[in-house]
């Protein structure tokens, strides 16, 4: 079973400032298969990158991810009121078939 | 544009079963173009793959829960649904459905089928009290 560990548990951040979130997988796995979501308080998660690093469909620039192996990584270039929100990262293909990260939180300092 | 809707008791007994449906609306789940998942979220917790169903009635459970999972699909009024038996406090949560959809990305030279998780449900509250 694939553990993806998410750092820090909580990141404080001002508006403007830029934000780096971790994501480690227990193994070895495929970039391609490795997404990132937003979720805010009372809402459904929102899809951002799928396969590492590909945004989905109107997600702003300021949104990247990159990685490889078992080290991934969302960055946020410059951070809007709107991203505060909780951030997970998810694999897909082991068993379970679908599996989170436990999520890190971005918070206005 | 496509959405989904869960609905079902928001109040379920200890040893009970739940039972949840997701509706979707603006695509049809009998193009095959896609799998239909569920994912929970106990209050102040992280996400929870439960399963996955495929138009065919195919489907993949996650083992922790895969003795007390059963799910379905009713093409023709174009849902899906989960049943939970013998659920306990552990089991109360925000209960999501959402889409599975896949695409082509580029992985060093090679083209490579990905798949990710584009559109969600609102979420539908499941407590389990007496």
């Amino acid at each position: 079973e694939i553990v993806l560990t998410q750092s820090p548990g909580t990141l404080s951040l001002s508006p403007g400032e830029r934000a780096t979130l971790s994501c480690r997988a227990s193994q070895s796995v495929l970039s391609s298969y490795l997404a990132w979501y937003q979720q805010k308080p009372g809402q459904a998660p929102r899809l951002l990158i799928y396969g590492a690093s590909n945004r989905a469909t109107g997600i702003p620039d300021r949104f990247s991810g990159s990685g490889s192996g078992t080290a991934f990584t969302l960055t946020i270039s410059r951070l809007e009121p709107e991203d505060f929100a909780f951030y997970y990262c998810q694999y897909y293909g082991y068993s379970p078939l679908w599996t989170f990260g436990q999520g890190t939180k971005v918070e206005i300092k | 544009q496509v959405q989904l809707q869960e609905s079902g008791p928001g109040l379920v007994k200890p040893s009970q079963t739940l039972s949840l449906t997701c509706t979707v609306s603006g695509a049809s789940i009998s193009s095959g173009l896609y799998y239909w998942s569920w994912i929970r979220q106990p209050a102040g917790k992280g996400l929870e793959w439960i399963g996955q169903i495929y138009t065919s009635g195919s489907t993949n459970y996650n083992p922790s829960l895969k003795s007390r999972v059963t799910m379905s699909v009713d093409t023709s009024k174009n849902q899906f649904s989960l049943k939970l038996t013998s659920v306990t406090a552990a089991d109360t949560a925000l209960y999501f459905c959402a889409r599975d959809a896949s695409a082509y990305v580029r992985d060093n030279s090679r083209s490579t089928k990905t798949y990710f998780m584009d559109v969600w449900g609102i979420g539908s509250t499941v407590t389990v009290s007496s």
